[in-house]
């Protein structure tokens, strides 16, 4: 069965530092998706993307953050400059087409801890 | 802003049956899910109804809507050691196009 994917499963970065999540989506999805959980807290809605731009953002997702699609397969999300909130489990989705566009497949997360 | 509230815990024997509760409140919403989540996993989807129905079953799992009262349930039949988990309740903010999580309710079943 098809899944979405992330690399790297566990990031430790230090504060200031650029990191990049990856995702590959499921290979005949539209939509792309990032979300965030803080530790003990609600899973966050980030972005939204389709057609190779944002479609909408949340106002987490601040000048700090911006989304790729740097080929037919990867969806990455760059974090420029990390602060120490930073730190949480960051999910990756995909969504495809017609009935199925608005069900969402989620990847297992990448879990950045900033020190 | 739209909101979904659970509750946070749920323990059951094995092999009873585990109903998991939640409200929310944007009345547009098109589709409400559930996601489990395993220690450490990501987020598995398990099953969606769309707001126009009422019930949805598949398999063990049944799903709950009540409109009116912006109230979704998930049942689990025959629930078993591997169902241990927390749950998600999410609906789907069509203008948005993105998804409002509730906080999550960790079933625990005893052996």
């Amino acid at each position: 069965e098809p899944e979405v994917t992330q690399t790297p499963s566990h990031q430790v970065t230090q504060m200031g530092q650029e990191v990049i999540l990856r995702c590959v989506p499921i290979s005949n999805h539209l939509y792309f998706y990032w979300y965030r959980q803080i530790l003990g807290q609600k899973v966050e809605f980030l972005v939204s993307f389709y057609n190779n731009e944002i479609s909408e953002k949340s106002e987490i997702f601040d000048d700090q953050f911006s989304v790729e699609r740097p080929d037919g397969s990867n969806f990455t999300l760059k974090i420029r400059s990390t602060k120490l909130e930073d730190s949480a489990m960051y999910f990756c989705a995909s969504s495809g087409v017609s009935h199925e566009r608005e069900t969402q497949y989620f990847g297992p997360g990448t879990r950045l801890l900033v020190l | 802003g739209e909101d979904v509230e659970q509750s946070l815990f749920l323990s059951v024997r094995e092999g009873d049956s585990s109903v998991i509760n939640c409200t929310y409140t944007d009345s547009s919403s098109t589709y409400l899910y559930w996601y489990k989540q395993e220690p450490g996993a990501g987020l598995q989807l398990l099953t969606y109804i769309f707001s126009n129905m009422d019930m949805k079953q598949d398999q063990r799992l049944t799903v709950l809507l009540n409109k009116k009262d912006k109230h979704l349930s998930l049942r689990i039949a025959d629930t078993q050691t591997g169902d241990s988990a927390i749950y998600f309740c999410a609906e789907y903010e069509t203008g948005r196009r993105a998804l409002t999580f509730g906080s999550g309710t960790r079933l625990q079943v005893q052996p």
